[in-house]
């Protein structure tokens, strides 16, 4: 099946300092990428969606000028936690869009386990 | 996207069969039913999906009333490693720019 990475799988870091999260997908190629965070007990909350070349579009209620997400081919998009706090520790998951023509089929990575002291 | 409305935890035994609702009462006829899973600390997995024909995959079934109203995920024989978070969405799925939100899910403890 459709393998969709994540880089990395946890990270710390200290508070005011930035942290880039990479997503992947392995073998396809994907036309749509999405973010989601997930607090701890809690379920997926989509972020934002965005599309290779295009900018993102943010949920509202999420900051776009916090969550910087570069979407720069069909294979990558990132997410960079500007001036991270500790209210932004979080699991972060993304996920890959794939199809044409049909019925479209969404893969997620495994996410990536942010901690911010 | 229609809401979906499923239990919040549910347990089963070693493999037995594990069946879970979901009601969806506004589906519009549209929309497919799709159903993702979630262990603990990992991105969710894709499960399987159906419009309106009961379907089967590998992994489990899927059967969908005739009113389409409800749907019901079967695992037929549940394993430990069957323990999550099963998630319950209703999409167009036909569209690149519909969004995949996701509900509660319901807690499935499978216990030996």
């Amino acid at each position: 099946g459709a393998v969709v990475s994540q880089h990395p799988s946890w990270v710390i870091c200290k508070s005011g300092t930035s942290v880039k999260i990479e997503c992947r997908s392995l073998d396809f190629q994907a036309t749509t990428m999405f973010w989601y965070r997930q607090f701890p007990k809690q379920s997926l909350m989509l972020m934002a969606t965005s599309n290779e070349g295009s900018k993102a579009t943010y949920e509202q209620g999420v900051e776009k000028d916090k969550f910087l997400i570069n979407h720069a081919s069909l294979t990558l998009s990132t997410l960079t936690v500007t001036s991270a706090h500790p209210e932004d520790s979080s699991f972060y998951i993304c996920s890959a869009r794939t199809g044409q023509g049909g019925v479209y089929e969404q893969y997620f990575g495994p996410g990536t386990r942010l901690t911010v002291t | 996207d229609a809401k979906t409305t499923q239990p919040t935890s549910m347990d089963c035994a070693e493999g037995r069969a594990a069946n879970l609702p979901c009601n969806h009462s506004t589906i519009s006829g549209n929309e497919y039913v799709y159903w993702y899973r979630q262990i603990h600390s990992q991105g969710p997995q894709y499960i399987i999906h159906g419009l309106k024909n009961n379907e089967t995959n590998e992994m489990a079934s899927l059967i969908i009333t005739e009113d389409r109203k409800s749907s019901t995920l079967i695992l037929p024989h549940a394993t430990l490693r069957d323990t999550a978070v099963y998630y319950c969405i209703v999409r167009l799925g036909r569209y690149n720019t519909d969004k995949l939100i996701f509900g509660t899910g319901t807690r499935l403890q499978v216990f030996p």
